[in-house]
């Protein structure tokens, strides 16, 4: 079974463009998380989604949105991008039977000039 | 509110010594528990996990973790290190019932020496 995608691997970015990033969840798996991962702050949770609907939402700013389509693809958006949004950004997926058990992706790494 | 502790950011052991990283975590509801590790431009992968039950967990590549509710720790120990063990290391918690969002600690970064 093919584990978790994300596209693109990298991305270079200049301060207020927006940007998409893509993640492709393990087959049968409807549930999917960000986390966004700096060397300053760690690992933190941006956002989950299970069927279309976002169930959870971490503190980051309005900036940063996502969604998640019917084949359980998702997509986060940052828009206005600012130096600070420099970061590798996981996405992670899971069954949601509520073991909390998720399996990540090797991230994007966005850089932000 | 939940939150995780990671004592020691960087643990340096022996190539066959015991690994011993650290883990305090805080939650007002019963939690999951994780540890997760990466390897450098990689995901994260999970080693092991605790939801209920045995409070002695084995994972992959040697380790095991102890839930002791009393401490409110969850240290990840491997008898022997060996040099493909090198990577960072990540406790997690979740909330029972609750999301799947995931709370990590700061992360220890593990050298193992020849």
């Amino acid at each position: 079974k093919a584990g978790v995608t994300q596209t693109p691997r990298y991305l270079i970015k200049t301060r207020g463009q927006q940007v998409t990033l893509s993640c492709s969840p393990i087959s049968g798996h409807r549930s999917v998380s960000w986390y966004q991962q700096t060397p300053g702050q760690g690992l933190q949770f941006l956002f989950e989604y299970f069927s279309e609907t976002q169930r959870n939402k971490g503190n980051f700013p309005g900036r940063f949105s996502g969604r998640q389509f019917s084949n359980s693809r998702s997509e986060m958006n940052v828009s206005t991008l600012e130096l600070g949004d420099s970061a590798l950004y996981l996405c992670a997926s899971s069954l949601r039977t509520g073991g909390g058990e998720q399996y990540f992706g090797p991230g994007t790494r966005l850089t932000v000039t | 509110a939940q939150s995780v502790t990671q004592l020691g950011s960087h643990v340096s052991v022996s190539e066959g010594a015991l690994v011993l990283l650290r883990c305090n975590y805080s939650s007002s509801v019963p939690p999951y528990l994780f540890w997760y590790v990466q390897y450098p431009n990689q995901g994260l992968q999970l080693l092991l996990k605790y939801t209920t039950g045995a409070t002695l967990v084995k994972g992959i590549n040697g380790f095991e973790a102890e839930f002791k509710k009393s401490e409110t720790s969850f240290h990840l120990t491997k008898p022997s290190a060996h040099m493909s063990d090198a990577a960072e290391y990540f406790c997690a918690v979740s909330a029972q019932g609750g999301s799947e969002k995931l709370v990590f600690g700061k992360g220890t970064k593990l050298t193992v020496n020849p």
